[in-house]
Order: structure tokens, then C-alpha cells, then sequence
């Protein structure tokens, strides 16, 4: 079974710019949440979506927001990005929604603002 | 929401067990403990997850007090490849783990 895949892994952008990053989740999984990785906060919940549908959100600005699609893909967008966004952005699916449920970690997108 | 404390860095040689506690006071009624590992450049893996007393699996065993207010990891016999961050993350009941930050998680550093 194919895991948790991330795109792009590496991504360079200047302030100011948007970026969209992509995740699959493992088939059959049907919720996707997003997390901010950075040195100094460590890991941050972003949002989850399950069924196409935002389930919870974390506590980040309007500049990033998120969508599900019908095949449980998700993306995430960050718009205006800042110096401060540059971290390792994570995506993790589970097989439903809830605190229960062992999530499946991606290898992560890097994002550099420059 | 759940909040841990761990420590932030242990060392250990190899061959030693290991066990990593971590405090959860506020700890609700309906969370669960989970424990992930993370290596570099890599997203957070599942080790194991309990609610109260013991648990025990293939990679780690879990000990969880009667109040349930902290847990420890215990990871026998560890090897070089067991150098990663420990994670410690309790679930809030409403919302989930995705409520819950998982902080800077317990640097494990194995010695040769």
C-alpha cells in the first residue's frame, strides 16, 4: 500500500507570493491534516479535512487556507507568503476523523521564502 | 486543550532501554495517549498509543499511572537507528489530536 505522498518535497518562493502545496492520502483514508513544522514551534496543526469538508483549524491566519477534493486529495495554499512561513509543511491522513485514529505522516513539503 | 512537557534531549548508549516520560496534568477524560517518532527530514511515525495502564507492542511498551496525568515510553535494547524526536501527544476529545500541538518532543541521541 502506497503511502502518504507530498508535492513538491523542496520549494523556493519570495515574500509577497502564494504557493500551493499537494498531498495524497493513503487510499482508502478519507481525512487529511495539514501541520507546520518550524525549529521553534515544532510541530502546529493547521486544519483537517474529511469528506471534502473542513473538520477543525488550527490557530494560523487567513493566508493559509486548504481544500479536499472527492479522491480525498488535498492542498494547501498560502497566500502572501512572509519571511516566517518558510518551515516543513506535513500532511497526514487517517482512515476517519478523530482523536482515535493513528494518522500516516508524508515526507513533507520543505518551503523557503525568500 | 491537552498540553505535555517532555524533556527536551536524552542520551543513552546502545543496548540500554530507554524510557521517556512525559506530563500531561490536564489530561480529559476521553484522550488518549499517543507517542510518535520522527527522524530527520522526515514526517512523524505511529509507535504506540494507550489509555491507562500498560500497553506493549513489536517497537515499545507504554506505562500509563492510575491518573493518568503522565506516561512514559520505554524502548528496550535501543539501537543507533533509535536516534530521532519522541513525541508525546495526548487527544482533547473534541477535535482530536488535530487540536493539540505537539511541541518540541524529546531529542533522542543513541551512543555507540
Amino acid at each position: 500500500k502506497a503511502g502518504v505522498t507530498q508535492t513538491p518535497r523542496y520549494l523556493i518562493k519570495t515574500r509577497g507570493q502564494q504557493v500551493t502545496l499537494s498531498c495524497s492520502p493513503i487510499s482508502g483514508h478519507r481525512s487529511v491534516s495539514w501541520y507546520q513544522q518550524t525549529p521553534g514551534q515544532g510541530l502546529q496543526f493547521l486544519f483537517e479535512y474529511f469528506s471534502e469538508t473542513q473538520r477543525n483549524k488550527g490557530n494560523f491566519p487567513g493566508r493559509f487556507s486548504g481544500r479536499q477534493f472527492s479522491n480525498s486529495r488535498s492542498e494547501m495554499n498560502v497566500s502572501t507568503l512572509e519571511l516566517g512561513d518558510s518551515a516543513l509543511y506535513l500532511c497526514a491522513s487517517s482512515v476517519a476523523s478523530g482523536s482515535f485514529n493513528e494518522q500516516f505522516f508524508g515526507p513533507g513539503t520543505r518551503l523557503t521564502v525568500l | 486543550l491537552a498540553k505535555t512537557t517532555q524533556p527536551i534531549s536524552m542520551d543513552s548508549y546502545e543496548g540500554q532501554e530507554v524510557n521517556i516520560t512525559c506530563s500531561h496534568n490536564n489530561i480529559a477524560t476521553n484522550d488518549y495517549i499517543t507517542w510518535y517518532q520522527q527522524f530527520p527530514s522526515q514526517g512523524p511515525r505511529f509507535i504506540i498509543q494507550g489509555y491507562k495502564t500498560k500497553v506493549k507492542n513489536e517497537v515499545a511498551s507504554l506505562f500509563i499511572p492510575a491518573d493518568r496525568k503522565s506516561s512514559t515510553l520505554s524502548l528496550p535494547r535501543v539501537s543507533l537507528s533509535d536516534t530521532a524526536v519522541y513525541y508525546c501527544l495526548v487527544g482533547d476529545g473534541i477535535g482530536g489530536y488535530q487540536k493539540v500541538t505537539f511541541g518540541t518532543g524529546t531529542k533522542l541521541q543513541v551512543i555507540p
